[in-house]
């Protein structure tokens, strides 16, 4: 099965600075990769996704992944957090009859 | 865009008692439907796959006498929670995909969170 890791389950940022969610995945096939957003008691919106083309994906409300295959990575960013962006962030890769694998997630939390 | 309607949306029901979760797709055809299951501050966990007019495919853990998967046509999955017990208290979340669905990705239901008294 389709393993991904999302380093530090809890992320805290000021506001205005830099968001950085790291996303890898272990697979010797480049699936396709997903970054999804979550709010308390809600399901899963999609913030970006990458199947193929352009490495650099830019999605909602700011974001933008990088697909880089020699590293199996598909890190998030947001140049500048804003208090709307405290959420669980999901990363997905697909596997096998293509279904969805997900990261442990990452909770940010904005500091004003 | 793809919308996936989910409900109930909340539901608390007595141990040993059944309960439905129905997902619509409302703009599309969902040719597969997931069901995902998740416990406080964890990801999600995938229990079965649905494809319409097909058996569901569980994933290896999951008791598929327990939790009853329909997929009876393109627009509509059911997840049934049978005899129901506290440790099946959980958030329930449903997941949907068209035949050429890679445009929209995979679009998820708000979820239901099953409180088993």
């Amino acid at each position: 099965a389709q393993s991904v890791t999302q380093l530090g389950s809890h992320v805290s940022v000021s506001e205005g600075a830099l968001v950085l969610l790291r996303c890898n995945y272990s697979s010797s096939v480049p699936p396709y990769l997903f970054w999804y957003v979550q709010y308390p008691n809600q399901g899963l919106q999609l913030l970006l996704k990458y199947t193929t083309g352009a490495t650099l994906v830019k999605g909602i409300n700011g974001f933008e992944a990088e697909f880089k295959k020699s590293e199996t990575s598909f890190h998030l960013t947001k140049p500048s957090a804003h208090m709307s962006d405290a959420a669980e962030y999901f990363c997905a890769v697909t596997y096998g009859n293509n279904r969805l694998a997900f990261g442990k997630g990452n909770q940010v939390v904005v500091i004003p | 865009g793809a919308v996936v309607s989910q409900h109930p949306s909340r539901v608390i029901c007595k141990s040993g008692t059944s309960v439905k979760i129905e997902c619509r797709s409302l703009d599309f055809q969902a040719t597969t439907m997931f069901w995902y299951r998740q416990f406080p501050k964890k990801s999600l966990m995938l229990m079965a796959t649905s494809n319409e007019g097909s058996k569901a495919t569980y994933e290896q853990g999951v008791e598929k006498d327990k939790f009853l998967i329909n997929h009876a046509s393109l627009t509509l999955s059911t997840l049934t929670v049978t005899s129901a017990h506290p440790e099946d208290s959980s958030f329930y979340i449903c997941s949907a995909r068209a035949r050429d669905s890679l445009l929209h990705g995979y679009t998820f239901g708000s979820g239901t969170r099953l409180t088993v008294v």
